[in-house]
């Protein structure tokens, strides 16, 4: 139980364009999900944390109107890197909470490895 | 604020050697602990968890004892394998602070060689 899946797990875009990355909660629900940028060798940034139906959270230095969260069902959370330039390029993973227990775990998804050319 | 701090990588073993990971917290609350393992090119796997002084965590022979009278909480596996080889990563989350965020040490790479 308790598995998050990501998609796409890999992308490749031009800068200035626009790519959604969206993780899933296949077999529980998920009020809570978080996002988290990964660069090589190093550990994980959370970037923001999304709640169901509510605007989400971002950390500091984190641009919200350059990372869009949208967290429109109990299972679903996206992230769209808008504009995205060769810096955006990384390893961005997303976690969830299952709801209503242990709020404290986080199970990961896959991760997507972003490529901006 | 709330941190932890691991030993740093690479750790390189010979298969079934004994493996110890190091990590110490910081904390003004009660964490609960984690350990998670990213093997190459995967998101993160919640290898084991406590939520309390004394608490041992364990899965697929590795264990880790909640001290908190030495705010440690390492990572301890009798015999290596070589698919043991990932990037380990412990964490810390208090729901009392920040609302529940994971805190992550810098993760410690180990590389088990047969």
């Amino acid at each position: 139980g308790a598995v998050v899946s990501q998609h796409p797990s890999r992308v490749i875009c031009k800068s200035g364009t626009s790519v959604k990355i969206e993780c899933r909660s296949l077999d529980f629900q998920a009020t809570t999900m978080f996002w988290y940028r990964q660069f090589p060798k190093q550990s994980l940034m959370l970037m923001a944390t999304s709640n169901e139906g509510s605007k989400a959270t971002y950390e500091q230095g984190v641009e919200k109107d350059k990372f869009l969260i949208n967290h429109a069902s109990l299972t679903l959370s996206t992230l769209t890197v808008t504009s995205a330039h060769p810096e955006d390029s990384s390893f961005y993973i997303c976690s969830a909470r299952v709801a209503g227990q242990n709020q404290e775990t986080q199970y990961f998804g896959p991760g997507t490895r972003l490529l901006v050319l | 604020g709330n941190s932890v701090t691991q030993m740093e990588g690479p750790v390189t073993l010979s298969e079934e050697a004994f493996l110890t990971i190091n990590c110490t917290y910081t904390a003004t609350g009660y964490p609960s602990l984690f350990w998670y393992v990213q093997y190459p090119g995967e998101g993160l796997q919640l290898l084991l968890k406590a939520t309390k002084a004394d608490d041992k965590g364990s899965n697929k022979g590795f264990e880790a004892t909640y001290r908190k009278e030495t705010t440690s909480f390492h990572l301890e596996k009798g015999s290596v394998q070589v698919s043991d080889s990932a990037v380990y990563f412990c964490a810390l989350s208090d729901l009392l602070d920040q609302g529940g965020k994971l805190i992550f040490g810098q993760g410690t790479e180990l590389s088990v060689k047969p």
